[in-house]
């Protein structure tokens, strides 16, 4: 069975562009996450889909920030303009039932410059 | 204030030695899941063992467990046997059943096993 995989695994782009994630969780997985891991601090949580409905988006930073998961399969997140503090590694996760194991991706490495 | 305290940074192990990484957690919910995962260098987040607030054995997975101190509030792991497919940053996470969807995360153990 295939695990969690996130897209791009790397990406660097300059202050005020547009970078767009996307992770595709465990198959059958109704519950998707993402977290943010800035350098030397913790990962924190962003939000949470279960299927294709926003669950609970209390740790998205700004509006700059857009998440969507159509259809309720694979989810994006685009950072819209993306800022220097921006940077940091974005991991997605996936769990069958809430209150399940979440099981991580590989994270994203986004690089603002 | 943090929810999840991991207090070594780095730490290193002689091969086929034990290692205990600390992990102490804050709240105020009786119900609650503990949570460690590997992180190694090509960056995926592995999940190796979990610890329900309920549980009254602590838990166990293979080289891995788990040495729960409720009353103190530490969840720490250890690892027996160390290998050199060890090395790797360790998370600790706990989940609170009252706000059930988030992870929070501590900011992780370098872990290094020399041979």
């Amino acid at each position: 069975e295939a695990g969690v995989t996130q897209f791009p695994s790397h990406s660097v782009i300059e202050k005020g562009q547009t970078v767009t994630l996307r992770c595709d969780p465990i198959s059958g997985h109704d519950n998707l996450y993402w977290y943010r891991r800035v350098m030397g601090k913790e990962i924190k949580f962003l939000l949470h889909f279960v299927k294709e409905s926003k669950q609970d988006e209390s740790g998205m930073p700004n509006n700059r920030f857009l998440a969507e998961r159509t259809g309720g399969t694979y989810s994006t997140l685009k950072v819209q303009p993306a800022e220097l503090e921006d940077s940091g590694v974005y991991f997605c996760a996936s769990s069958q039932v809430h209150l399940g194991t979440q099981y991580f991706g590989p994270g994203t490495r986004l690089l603002v410059l | 204030a943090q929810k999840i305290t991991q207090t070594q940074p780095g730490m290193f192990v002689q091969e086929k030695e034990a290692v205990t990484l600390d992990c102490t957690y804050d709240t105020s919910d009786q119900s609650y899941g503990l949570f460690w995962y590997k992180q190694p260098s090509s960056g995926e987040m592995i999940f190796l063992i979990y610890q329900g607030s309920y549980d009254e054995q602590n838990a166990t997975e293979g080289r891995y467990s788990l040495n729960f101190q409720k009353a103190r509030k530490s969840a720490n792991l250890v690892i027996s046997a160390s290998q050199l497919g060890d090395s790797a940053m360790y998370f600790c996470a706990m989940r609170e059943h009252d706000t059930g969807n988030q992870f929070y995360f501590g900011t992780g153990t370098s872990l290094t096993v020399i041979p």
